[in-house]
């Protein structure tokens, strides 16, 4: 069974104080691990797809890094507007498209 | 990126009622669209994969009959929550993959539903 751990479940930071969310998951063979920013009341929003270990991506103040058993979420000088939940997510290589969630970890970000 | 729309936004019913929600993919065909449902600070989890034509998948648990799953255009996928109960308030959510998918593609999510039934 795929299972995707997130931690930590919250996360309180100052504004410019960098830190990682990590995602751990096992999967039968891993097609894909998402990333996506969750607002409160409203859908998921898409950040990143990760497909083999040693893949890299940035979008502005946050990185995601992939190896074979977890992913993490760089956050570099977050701000105020970057608090939300963040969720991983994984696909795996079983021809099943629907995705599997974490739990998320909620990220506070205060002046 | 590709724009999914769902409606109503928030819906409250009285229990025993049905409640039908919608979800659109608005600039793209999405052969294939996937409703979940998310609870107060947890996760989303997948009720069912609709399929354009065909009928919708349900994972473990979920009941067939409570809710009713239609994919009937390359656009719209419905969700119609049958005799709906007070422990069916929840958060619903649709997402939607692209006819033209790649290999590895992303699933666009739409805004949300939040149901309240008394």
């Amino acid at each position: 069974e795929d299972q995707v751990t997130q931690s930590p479940e919250a996360l309180r930071l100052q504004e410019g104080e960098s830190s990682s969310l990590n995602c751990s998951y096992t999967v039968s063979g891993l097609r894909g691990l998402f990333w996506y920013r969750q607002d409160p009341g409203k859908g998921p929003e898409f950040l990143f797809t990760l497909y083999s270990a040693g893949e890299e991506k940035e979008k502005e103040r946050l990185k995601a890094t992939l190896t074979k058993k977890e992913s993490f979420l760089h956050i570099t000088a977050p701000k105020p507007e970057d608090s939300a939940t963040y969720l991983c997510a994984v696909i795996p290589n079983t021809g099943r498209r629907a995705l599997t969630f974490g739990s998320g970890t909620r990220l506070q970000v205060q002046p | 990126g590709a724009v999914v729309s769902q409606h109503p936004s928030r819906v409250i019913c009285k229990s025993g009622t049905s409640v039908k929600i919608e979800c659109r993919s608005l600039d793209f065909q999405a052969t294939t669209m996937f409703w979940y449902r998310q609870f107060p600070k947890q996760s989303l989890m997948l009720m069912a994969t609709s399929n354009e034509g065909s009928k919708a998948t349900y994972e473990q648990g979920v009941e067939k009959d409570k809710f009713l799953i239609n994919h009937a255009s390359l656009t719209l996928s419905t969700l119609t929550v049958t005799s709906a109960h007070p422990e069916d308030s929840s958060f619903y959510i649709c997402s939607a993959l692209s006819g033209a998918a790649l290999l590895y593609n992303e699933q666009f999510f739409g805004p949300g539903t939040r149901l309240t039934v008394l």
